[in-house]
């Protein structure tokens, strides 16, 4: 069975800085997904970042950009020039063929003035 | 392009007592996701579902929980009886392709449990 950790239950940092999510997990697929989605206090996920496990690039979106180490296993997010509005959790997720989607436990980020 | 829609956002009942929940998916949305989040941890998948056919259930509890997917657009999620541990926040999403994965899901609001 697919599993999905973050090992980060919590981290902060300050406005302006770069900060890195750390997700890792485990799957016997060769072709899959990965997401980072972003819940702020008002519950609704939002997606923040996805990375196609066939594609070597790392995925780029404006200041969210991933490192994807297929080996390894491992998919880590990293936000440049953090802004408060990025204060949220953030999960990572897994979707394996047939779109069954599995989180991660999440990281609580807070971004400080 | 609408949202998915979920009712009612907050519900609170009594252990042992029934209750249900409602999903609209995003128009032309073949693949509906149920899944429960408990508070500080990640959602759990409770059921997905492929047009109006279950995709995988393994991880609901089947003897107290119920969904269905009539005509395969909207979903009702149901407990019976519910119980403390049921407190959570139930999500609902929705995607677009059934074979394709280069697809995000798309998450309504959620609706907050509490059972006392």
């Amino acid at each position: 069975a697919q599993t999905v950790t973050q090992s980060q239950p919590e981290m902060s940092v300050q406005e302006a800085e770069t900060v890195t999510l750390s997700c890792t997990y485990d799957t016997s697929e060769n072709n899959y997904y990965l997401f980072w989605y972003k819940q702020p206090p008002s519950r609704q996920m939002i997606l923040v970042i996805r990375q196609e496990a066939y594609k070597q690039q790392n995925a780029t979106e404006n200041r969210f950009s991933v490192n994807f180490q297929k080996a390894a296993k491992s998919f880590s997010l990293k936000i440049s020039d953090s802004q408060l509005g990025d204060t949220a959790m953030y999960f990572c997720a897994f979707m394996k063929p047939g779109g069954k989607l599995i989180f991660g436990q999440g990281t609580e980020l807070s971004v400080k003035p | 392009e609408a949202g998915v829609a979920q009712s009612p956002r907050y519900k609170i009942i009594e252990k042992r007592q029934s209750v249900a929940f409602w999903c609209n998916p995003i128009s032309g949305h073949a693949t509906l996701y149920w899944y429960q989040q408990i508070l500080g941890q990640g959602p759990k998948l409770l059921i997905q579902f492929q047009n109006n056919g279950v995709v995988d259930d393994s991880q609901l509890p089947k003897d107290r929980f119920s969904a269905e997917r009539l005509k395969g657009v909207d979903s009702t999620l149901k407990i019976q009886p519910a119980k403390l541990e049921d407190s959570a926040v139930y999500l609902c999403a929705s995607r677009p392709t059934p074979k394709g994965m280069n697809t995000e899901a798309f998450f309504g609001q959620g609706t907050r449990l509490t059972v006392v």
